[in-house]
């Protein structure tokens, strides 16, 4: 258990519809990371945030946003859903400081559109 | 940027034999590698990483890392694989830029340990 947790496991929903997929870090991680899981793309970092604010942006679509809340729990919203968006998404989350190249993932969040 | 490559999408190894799987990267400044495995319907987890310091790197389950500069090359290691071992496994490579720690992955390695 890296001690991520990541709700909901599953999630099936319908094009055009709007979903909201929910991140806790482990206790004391001040970084929080969304990656994207595809089976063509492979392994996408998405956006990261850092005690609330957003601290680096990768290839995240402008349907997509992130935010990070004072309790450090991050929500990933994605909106104006379309079938290349199935993927399985995880969180990740990291201390501050020199060694915080090692990130700890959650179990993902499995998004199916239909 | 930085990136890593792997350059097999599948190994086969029988049981009780030697595993390597590959990895190059190409990075601008000091490299931070790592290494990470993802079991079927689970997360990564991480297995080891090379900041600075000795070319082999030991890590979780028996794993290493050799550490080759002048190949460019972080290569996985176990002397001797278990079935238990198969998964997909994760080269990444951690971004430098200032205040930010994401990886970038390789697009992954699917081990397959034969009884």
């Amino acid at each position: 258990d890296s001690g991520v947790t990541q709700t909901p496991k599953h999630l099936i929903t319908a094009t055009g519809q709007r979903v909201t997929l929910r991140c806790s870090p482990r206790s004391g991680d001040l970084s929080v990371y969304w990656y994207q899981q595809s089976l063509d793309q492979g392994l996408q970092f998405l956006i990261q945030y850092y005690n609330g604010e957003e601290r680096a942006k990768g290839n995240i679509l402008e349907r997509f946003s992130a935010q990070q809340f004072p309790d450090l729990h991050s929500e990933l919203n994605l909106s104006s859903l379309e079938l290349g968006d199935s993927a399985l998404y995880f969180c990740a989350s990291s201390v501050a400081g020199r060694d915080a190249g090692e990130l700890f993932f959650g179990e993902g969040s499995r998004l199916t559109v239909l | 940027a930085q990136s890593v490559a792997q350059p097999e999408d599948q190994v086969n190894v029988a049981e009780g034999n030697p595993l390597t799987v590959k990895c190059t990267y190409s990075v601008s400044g000091n490299p931070y590698l790592f290494w990470y495995v993802q079991y079927p319907n689970r997360g990564l987890q991480f297995l080891l990483k090379y900041i600075t310091g000795d070319n082999l790197v030991k890590g979780s389950y028996g794993f290493e890392a050799e550490f080759n500069k002048s190949q460019t090359s972080f290569h996985l290691k176990k002397p001797s694989a278990l079935v238990s071992d198969s998964a997909l496994y994760f080269c990444a490579v951690r971004h430098s830029g200032a205040g930010s720690y994401q990886l970038t992955f390789g697009k992954g390695t699917k081990l397959s340990v034969i009884p």
